[in-house]
């Protein structure tokens, strides 16, 4: 009964390259988000998005960028990326006014 | 912003012993606090909350206890089973609205029979 699905559970991709991660709920949620998740660090808000096309930086945006064209869709990209994006990266969403959070399983990301 | 901080990172202890896990946080406007269990190679999965008009709560082996004044809240863990071996996360509302959850940096639990 997986509700948040990310495409990949690994990722290997070059420095330089644009990466593109994706993620997709079913449970018809306003709220998306996306996290980094580093040992020692916890979640680190990236960006999230309360409704369709929009979207507001998190803490740690430098780098990163997102988008979502549909309301089920959450896309964050590295427009060039560097190995200190090496990450796992945590998708999660929820319905607007309510902070239960769905998470997808992740991806992890080596750039090398 | 919010700023939420976890002690400790790891912590071990003996099957049937208890275990708590505090955290703080520094926006007084936070009114929501949820703990997230991570079994290995899984995803987060919240497994009790608190408002900030309750002091207390409680689900079976497992009890949240949030002190505002003092702006820090801590999980009890229980008569404690190697199956309570995980990373657990607390976590913070951020007032600036959005439903934002500020993290804190996580403890790791080993139960050890």
């Amino acid at each position: 009964d997986v509700k948040v699905t990310q495409s990949s559970r690994y990722l290997v991709k070059r420095t330089g390259e644009k990466v593109f991660l994706e993620c997709v709920q079913d449970m018809d949620h306003e709220n998306m988000f996306w996290y980094r998740q580093d040992p020692g660090l916890g979640l680190r808000l990236i960006y999230f998005s309360y409704d369709v096309k929009m979207k507001e930086k998190g803490d740690i945006p430098e780098g990163y960028s997102v988008s979502r064209e549909k309301k089920e869709r959450f896309s964050l990209i590295l427009e060039s990326a560097s190995t200190n994006q090496t990450s796992m990266y945590l998708c999660a969403s929820s319905f607007q006014g309510n902070y239960g959070y769905t998470f997808g399983s992740g991806t992890r990301l080596t750039v090398v | 912003g919010e700023n939420v901080e976890q002690h400790p990172s790891t912590l071990s202890v003996q099957e049937g012993d208890s275990a708590v896990i505090k955290c703080t946080y520094s926006d007084s406007a936070s009114n929501y606090f949820p703990w997230y269990k991570q079994e290995l190679g899984k995803r987060p999965q919240l497994i009790i909350d608190i408002r900030s008009n309750v002091g207390e709560k409680k689900d079976q082996r497992i009890a949240v206890t949030l002190n505002k004044t003092a702006k820090h809240f801590s999980l009890h863990i229980t008569e404690t089973q190697p199956e309570d071996s995980a990373v657990y996360f607390c976590a913070a509302s951020d007032s600036g609205g959005y439903n934002k959850l500020i993290f804190g940096a996580g403890t790791r639990l080993a139960v050890h029979p």
